[in-house]
């Protein structure tokens, strides 16, 4: 049974490129969301989606952040443009939503910016 | 203004002896706690919960412990073992949108 699933694994970029991550939820689980870990800040929640409709974004840093969610099965967070600042793991998360609040967690995107 | 605050960034425990591992939080909203363990270059895994309507919850080797008056959980590990080196973070939720609030984890070191 495949778990969440993220791509690409690591993404080294240049100071004011388009970032864009990816992630596949585990399939039949109803709400997605997206995380930064940090060293300083620790896993943060940037946005959270509910049946592919975006709940709260609260969490996003700032307009160059955008988050997507097209069908059930594929999101997408992009960073435009990037900044070193950005530089972090990020990872995304599935839940069944409603039947619980385990999250599971993808391997993570770890994104260095230059 | 951390609402999960896990206030010991690491630990190191002798092999077949009790780790625990504490979570502090602020938010009287919250009414389930989670545990997660996590290795280098991986994400997350979910290891155990618990209701703010209990005050116990065990699964095998792994117990949590709230105290609601406190705002504190506990996570006991009995016996620990090398494999359970690991960043555990405590989490909270609250409502039934299901999103967690984590704290920023302790580091275990379990040593043979």
């Amino acid at each position: 049974d495949a778990g969440v699933i993220q791509s690409p694994r690591h993404e080294v970029t240049e100071m004011g490129q388009e970032v864009t991550l990816r992630c596949k939820p585990i399939s039949g689980h109803n709400s997605l969301f997206w995380y930064r870990q940090t060293m300083m800040r620790g896993l943060e929640l940037l946005i959270y989606f509910n049946n592919n409709v975006p709940i709260d974004d609260s969490g996003m840093p700032e307009d160059r952040f955008s988050a997507k969610m097209p069908n059930a099965s594929f999101s997408t967070l992009k960073i435009q443009p990037s900044e070193p600042r950005d530089s972090a793991v990020y990872f995304c998360a599935s839940s069944p939503g409603q039947t619980g609040y385990e999250q599971y967690f993808g391997p993570g995107t770890r994104l260095t910016v230059t | 203004d951390q609402q999960v605050k896990q206030n010991s960034p690491s630990l190191s425990v002798q092999e077949g002896r009790i780790s625990i591992l504490n979570c502090d939080y602020t938010n009287s909203m919250f009414d389930y706690f989670l545990w997660y363990k996590k290795y280098p270059a991986e994400g997350p895994t979910f290891l155990i919960s618990i209701s703010s309507i209990k005050d116990k919850n065990e699964d095998g080797r792994f117990t949590v412990f709230l105290n609601k008056s406190a705002k504190h959980l506990s996570l006991h590990i009995v016996p620990s073992q090398p494999g359970d080196s690991a960043v555990y973070f405590c989490a909270a939720g609250w409502g039934s949108q299901g999103n967690l609030i984590f704290g920023k984890g302790t580091k275990l070191s379990v040593k043979p």
